[in-house]
């Protein structure tokens, strides 16, 4: 049974305040790790596909890292914004066609100004 | 904006009725789409992968008979949900992906379904 795990569950910061969470997946058979926000109400929205093991990702002022061999990505926030309070999932993928995202249960973020 | 839309976001169905959700692909051909369900304080669970054209696959514990998947075009699949009972009661959501998407996945904005 594949099995994704998150931690922590849920993160309450203040505004400014640089922060990371992370996510464990199956080193064996991968093919791709992808994060997703997830805000209230609207549906999921891609934040980065990671394919290579020490792959690193940004966008803004949120970026990603990759560790295919041991098992882990990292998804790193600097400067914690209220806007950025949301569920971030990861999701991952196994190398046989076909095969649909594993989810874990996500970090839900919460950030006070 | 919306690249993949679904419809109703709620819905309320008497006990022994069959209710129809919609997932609706907008910018780009879906060859494959998939149905999640999500329990309280659980991963998005998935249900079925559907090709289009093709029978749905479904996972482990999910009855076919009572979760209807049709992908019949490449920008539309319905997943019906017959003879509803209350612990059917969830929130479900498709993605899409096609090859226009490349690796991403794109989400709809999922459907709450109440079972009275």
């Amino acid at each position: 049974i594949l099995n994704v795990e998150q931690s922590p569950q849920s993160l309450h910061v203040q505004e400014g305040d640089s922060t990371n969470f992370t996510c464990s997946f199956p080193s064996s058979n991968f093919y791709a790790l992808h994060w997703y926000r997830w805000e209230t109400a609207k549906s999921p929205e891609a934040l980065f596909v990671m394919t290579l093991n020490g792959d690193e990702k940004k966008k803004g002022r949120i970026s990603a890292t990759l560790n295919t061999k041991e098992g882990y990505s990292y998804l790193y926030i600097k400067g914690s914004q209220p806007e950025d309070s949301a569920t971030y999932l990861c999701a991952f993928k196994a190398r046989q066609a076909g095969t649909a995202l594993i989810f874990g249960k996500g970090t839900t973020l919460s950030v006070s100004s | 904006g919306a690249v993949v839309s679904q419809h109703p976001s709620r819905v309320i169905c008497k006990s022994g009725t069959s209710v129809k959700i919609e997932c609706r692909s907008l910018d780009f051909q879906a060859t494959t789409m998939f149905w999640y369900r999500q329990f309280p304080k659980q991963s998005l669970m998935l249900m079925a992968t559907s090709n289009e054209g093709s029978k749905a696959t479904y996972e482990q514990g999910v009855e076919k008979d009572k979760f209807l998947i049709n992908h019949a075009s490449l920008t539309l699949s319905t997943l019906t949900v017959t003879s509803a009972h209350p612990e059917d009661s969830s929130f479900y959501i498709c993605s899409a992906t096609g090859w226009r998407a490349g690796n991403t996945i794109y989400f709809g904005e999922g459907s709450w379904l109440t079972v009275v």
